[in-house]
């Protein structure tokens, strides 16, 4: 059974640029959760999804956007990129929403220049 | 302001050694769970503990859970060096049971 799945791996961008992730989730999965990894502040709660609805929002300003799809598949969009946003974005799946044990994707590794 | 806080925060021993890490917080959680990052990697679960005063064992690795459900440890028998890796708690708060909340981590080094 495949894992979760992140594109891109690697990705450079410069300041005020945007920039969208994708995640397949497990087959069989509804929800998708999304973390910011950053070696100052750790991993990070971004949102999750289940059922294309949006569930739970962390503290992230505006500029941190997302979306499910009606086959799980998740995105997330970061709007005018800042040097902070450089991080390691981590995307998870699990069966559903609510306490469930989730799995983790290798990430997307952005670097903001 | 974390939630969760770890103990220590770096860890480096030889490999044979004995050593616990602790996961600690002044709220409650419905569950923990106890991952292990590579680098380069997504964390990669461990354990879930669920019950006040629970106790798992992955082979030489033991996981306690607190009896208030506010803290946890895991302690490691015999390190060896693929053991290597960034150790994190994680748990859902009660009332927030989609958010899962990580520790600040414990990264530990084992070396021949």
């Amino acid at each position: 059974k495949a894992g979760v799945t992140q594109t891109p791996r690697y990705l450079i961008k410069t300041r005020g640029q945007q920039v969208t992730l994708s995640c397949s989730p497990i087959s069989g999965h509804r929800s998708v959760s999304w973390y910011q990894q950053t070696p100052g502040q750790g991993l990070q709660f971004l949102f999750e999804y289940f059922s294309e609805t949006q569930r739970n929002k962390g503290n992230f300003p505006g500029r941190f956007s997302g979306r499910q799809f009606s086959n799980s598949r998740s995105e997330m969009n970061v709007s005018t990129l800042e040097l902070g946003d450089s991080a390691l974005y981590l995307c998870a799946s699990s069966l559903k929403s609510s306490g469930n044990t989730i799995y983790f994707g290798e990430g997307s590794w952005l670097t903001v220049v | 302001t974390q939630l969760l806080e770890q103990s220590p925060q770096f860890l480096s021993i030889q490999e044979g050694e004995n050593l616990t890490v602790y996961c600690n917080s002044s709220s409650v959680f419905s569950s923990l769970q106890w991952y292990r990052q590579e680098p380069g990697e997504g964390p990669v679960l461990l354990v879930t503990v669920v019950t006040g005063g629970e106790v798992k064992k992955l082979k030489r690795l033991t996981f306690q859970f607190g009896d208030a459900r506010k803290d946890s440890s895991l302690h490691i028998t015999a390190a060896q060096p693929g053991d290597t890796g960034l150790y994190l708690c994680a748990g859902y708060k009660t009332g927030t049971a989609s958010k899962l909340t990580f520790g600040t981590g414990t990264r530990l080094q084992v070396t021949l």
